[in-house]
């Protein structure tokens, strides 16, 4: 069972335009981490952010979390033709070894 | 530094055939993982290991056999291919087995089963 969900599952907008993603998922989580995948290439991390942290910012990304609700969102500020691609959140659990748990993803194209 | 590298990255096997996925990383991480990726599924955890000779099982281990026996390799043995492995299969690693390491993905190995 998919523990996080992405939504939308595809997105399109303007280059220049801001882009927000968001990832709700159901168990309680040591943290919660965004990847980047380009089309026919792995998985690249962007962005980490701890259970017990709210907002983390690393250039033009914006994450936030949210516990209570269970949920998070990743923002894309300034768009650029280049950040079109998949993104994927991925939880970790609290029990156990790493195991991260990915959702299906968000599909962003950024459109010149 | 190579990163994680897998080979191959395109395989086509019949029904019934085995194989083994390579993936290697050059970064000493003591963590080591195995996904496949499906349309609509995201990414799902099939095998990990946490270091050398020691492996656990993910969230869809059946048909699939790893070991690590070295740090540096942990190759992925279909034994019997059935057309619902055809997916896109990435290794994945870490510094560390803790819970706050961020992976580092190969690009993949595309495997049509017939």
């Amino acid at each position: 069972s998919q523990q996080g969900e992405e939504d939308p599952q595809a997105l399109s907008i303007q280059e220049g335009e801001n882009a927000t993603m968001n990832c709700s998922y159901k168990t309680s989580i040591n943290n919660l981490q965004w990847y980047r995948q380009n089309s026919g290439r792995g998985l690249v991390h962007l962005i980490l952010i701890r259970s017990n942290e709210r907002e983390k910012h690393s250039g033009r990304l914006r994450v936030t979390l949210d516990t209570s609700k269970k949920s998070s969102s990743l923002l894309i500020t300034a768009s650029r033709a280049a950040d079109t691609a998949s993104y994927f959140c991925a939880t970790g659990l609290i029990q156990g070894a790493q195991k991260l748990v990915f959702g299906q993803g968000t599909r962003l194209t950024i459109n010149p | 530094n190579a990163g994680v590298t897998q080979t191959p990255k395109f395989q086509v096997l019949k029904t019934g055939q085995s194989m083994t996925l390579q993936c290697a990383q050059d970064m000493n991480h003591e963590y080591m993982s195995w996904y496949r990726q499906d349309p609509g599924m995201g990414l799902r955890l099939i095998h990990y290991s946490v270091g050398a000779g020691i492996t656990d099982q993910g969230e869809v281990p059946n048909g699939y056999n790893v070991s690590r026996s070295t740090t540096e390799d942990f190759p992925l043995r279909l034994l019997s291919a059935a057309p619902s492995q055809t997916s896109v299969y990435f290794c994945a690693s870490s510094e560390g087995a803790q819970r706050n390491s961020p992976l580092h993905f190969g690009n993949g190995t595309r495997l049509t089963v017939t």
